[in-house]
């Protein structure tokens, strides 16, 4: 069974800097695509970047654009885990984020961690 | 990036009902579409992929049906352990997107 777990979620204030992880058991992060998604208080899903397999593009990373060059998203193979790097972060960044397993469609998901921006 | 919009946002429903839940695409997205089930502090869950293939261990009370832009979820006869919210996601185009979600509930 394949099972995927976040955690390093807090609170941090404005500008401040969090590291997320994405622990995987039952299947090999560095052969499939990993996602992570974020669902902020009262709102939808929003899809904010991805690491590719390293059969696929190298393993490439790609961001959403209200995201992009604050957040990196990596890979520790020997850990079987992939990190939600995000800096700079802003009060509109609090949100539930949860990784997944998938480039176009989502088909294993953690239960998230919630990161809170707040001075 | 392509706007996916789902009708209704919210649906109140009685045991044993046909519910069914639209997703429009605001250009086309060929077949993939694909539907989540989300419930407060739990994983979210793949119901469908491919407009209509039910994801491995989904109940086949959940059917997905649809093509290009237009998208349906049914649920055919609802139960207790459906109370959640879904919603729609394109993965055709970059970005991947999700609609804003239809809360459903008894």
């Amino acid at each position: 069974e394949v099972q995927l777990v976040e955690s390093g979620g807090n609170l941090v204030q404005p500008g401040g800097s969090l590291r997320l992880s994405c622990a995987a058991s039952g299947l090999t992060l560095s052969d499939t695509c990993v996602t992570w998604v974020r669902q902020a208080p009262g709102k939808g899903l929003e899809w904010v970047g991805h690491i590719k397999s390293k059969i696929d593009d190298y393993g490439t990373t790609d961001y959403a654009a209200p995201v992009k060059g604050r957040f990196s998203i990596s890979r520790d193979d020997s850990r079987n885990t992939v990190y939600l790097q995000m800096n700079s972060l802003k009060s509109e960044d609090t949100a539930v984020y949860f990784c997944a397993s998938g480039k176009k469609d989502f088909v294993s998901w953690g239960q998230g961690t919630l990161v809170a921006v707040s001075s | 990036d392509i706007q996916m919009t789902q009708s209704p946002s919210s649906v109140s429903a009685s045991i044993g009902d046909r519910v069914t839940i639209t997703c429009r695409a605001s250009q086309g997205v060929a077949n993939w579409l694909a539907w989540y089930q989300l419930k407060p502090g739990k994983a979210p869950k793949l119901l469908i992929y491919g407009a209509s293939n039910l994801h491995s261990g989904v109940t086949s009370r959940y059917s997905g049906s649809g093509s290009r832009t237009d998208f349906t979820l049914t649920i055919s006869s609802l139960q207790p352990e459906d109370v959640a919210t879904y919603y729609c996601q394109q993965g055709n185009s970059f970005p991947p997107t999700f609609g804003q979600g239809t809360r459903l509930e008894i």
